[in-house]
């Protein structure tokens, strides 16, 4: 039961442009969204976050949209370095319960 | 600033054996979790734990078995390795409930392999 999906498993773009990863779930209960950002032989690196209750969060280059009436959200990089190539996992918790759940992941390549 | 450490890093072990991923913490987090990740899929939780003492079962938990005894500490035990259980184990660790908005702080991962 993936309640979480990352449908594109690599994105590839060139350096300075937008880079958009995306996500979708099923649960309409989620409270709480989570980016993470995994190099090769590391663990998952928290990025980027937003409420339900929000459409936006920005941090620097980085922006996540959310739509919950479509039960979407997406990471904006803007402008993409080459240091951003790595692998994105969207996650989503609910705050009456101690599951979080992941997406699959999406690697994003990005040439200089 | 050590953060999460896991350990060993790699491993590998034959069907029916037994063996504890060991998982520590500097941070003076309460929660902390287990996860395992397969290829083509998330992250999925095996167990987590609320604070010393006091552990319970994620998305995936046969096969494993926890226990909290400090808070710096949450090994995570294979009863009888099986093939189903190579992957590659993270441990995690939050002030808050994993599914909550605080984000969670992973150690680097153990990659197992049972043959």
């Amino acid at each position: 039961d993936q309640q979480v999906k990352q449908n594109s498993p690599s994105l590839s773009v060139q350096e300075g442009r937008i880079s958009i990863l995306n996500c979708d779930y099923t649960n309409s209960m989620f409270d709480y969204f989570l980016w993470y950002k995994k190099y090769p032989a590391e663990g998952p690196t928290f990025l980027i976050s937003i409420s339900s209750i929000k459409d936006k969060n920005e941090d620097g280059r980085f922006t996540v949209f959310l739509n919950k009436s479509a039960k979407h959200l997406s990471l904006h990089i803007v402008p993409s370095q080459p240091g951003d190539s790595a692998v994105y996992f969207c996650a989503a918790g609910s705050y009456n319960n101690n599951d979080m759940r992941f997406g699959a992941g999406t690697r994003l390549t990005v040439k200089p | 600033n050590a953060g999460v450490t896991q350990t060993p890093k790699f491993q590998v072990l034959k069907t029916g054996q037994s063996m504890t991923l060991q998982c520590a913490q500097d941070m003076n987090h309460e929660y902390m979790s287990w996860y395992r990740q397969d290829p083509g899929m998330g992250l999925r939780l095996i167990h987590y734990s609320v604070g010393a003492g006091i552990t319970d079962q994620g998305e995936v938990p046969n096969g494993y078995n926890v226990s909290r005894s400090t808070t710096e500490d949450f090994p995570l035990r294979l009863l009888s390795a099986a093939p189903s259980q190579t992957s590659v184990y993270f441990c995690a660790s939050s002030y808050s409930r994993p599914g909550g908005n605080q984000p969670q702080h992973f150690g680097d991962g153990t990659r197992l392999s049972i043959l």
